[in-house]
């Protein structure tokens, strides 16, 4: 059974780096299209970067700021924050590809990224 | 990039009745990579409907998806209470993947 735990969210200041972790059990993130979706509590969802077997797409709006990497000895994915904004306080959710469709299959909780002076 | 519209903002019926979604995109989708995601107060998002008309896992029959190039539709029979919530269009393009607004479905 296919499960996404995500943790690292929480209070960072204006300009802080932030790394979020998502573990996965039930499949192997090492061939699985993996993705960071967010979304600002009571707005829409807003894709921000994927990494699957050999390629990384990031949105234009986190490009150069946000890494996204894969910890296949431990089957977890991350997703490294730097140079934060206010404009980055969101949830954030791991995300398991539907292979073949870039659609978003399962999803973890989310965790709560607030960027506060 | 690929701009989805969905429309309506909200949409407001009552158990029993049937709904109908609309996402249109600012170009031309393949139909393998666009999908519906349903969202509920407090909760992640949860797909619906991929390659525009497969249902997910453990879906009603109720729902269904249909369309093609830039117009989409997600269509819902005999809404029961557990269907109101949010809507979200979703497309793969590329090395570009974007959502809807949104649709909320209310009583």
């Amino acid at each position: 059974q296919v499960h996404l735990v995500e943790s690292g969210g929480g209070v960072v200041q204006p300009g802080g780096s932030l790394r979020l972790s998502c573990a996965a059990s039930g499949f192997s993130v090492r061939s699985s299209g993996m993705h960071w979706v967010r979304q600002v509590p009571g707005k829409g969802l807003e894709w921000m970067t994927s990494l699957d077997e050999i390629r990384t797409y990031i949105a234009d709006s986190v490009k150069g700021r946000f890494t996204i990497s894969k910890d296949t000895a431990k089957n977890t994915l991350h997703l490294q924050m730097n140079s934060l904004t206010i404009e980055d306080t969101a949830i954030y959710y791991c995300v398991k590809d539907r292979t073949g469709h870039g659609a978003f299959d399962y999803w973890g909780q989310g965790t709560l990224v607030t960027v506060s002076s | 990039e690929v701009v989805l519209t969905q429309s309506p903002g909200t949409l407001s019926l009552s158990p029993g009745e049937g709904a109908t979604l609309s996402c249109r995109a600012s170009q031309s989708i393949a139909s393998d990579f666009f999908a519906w995601y349903q969202q509920k107060p407090g909760q992640a998002p949860r797909l619906l409907i991929y390659g525009t008309s497969s249902r997910a896992a453990g879906i009603p029959d109720r729902f269904s998806g249909s369309g093609s190039g830039t117009d989409f539709t997600l269509t819902i029979r005999r809404l029961e209470s557990e269907d109101f919530a949010m809507y979200y269009c979703q497309q793969h393009t590329g090395s570009h993947y974007s959502f809807g607004q949104g649709t909320k479905l209310e009583i």
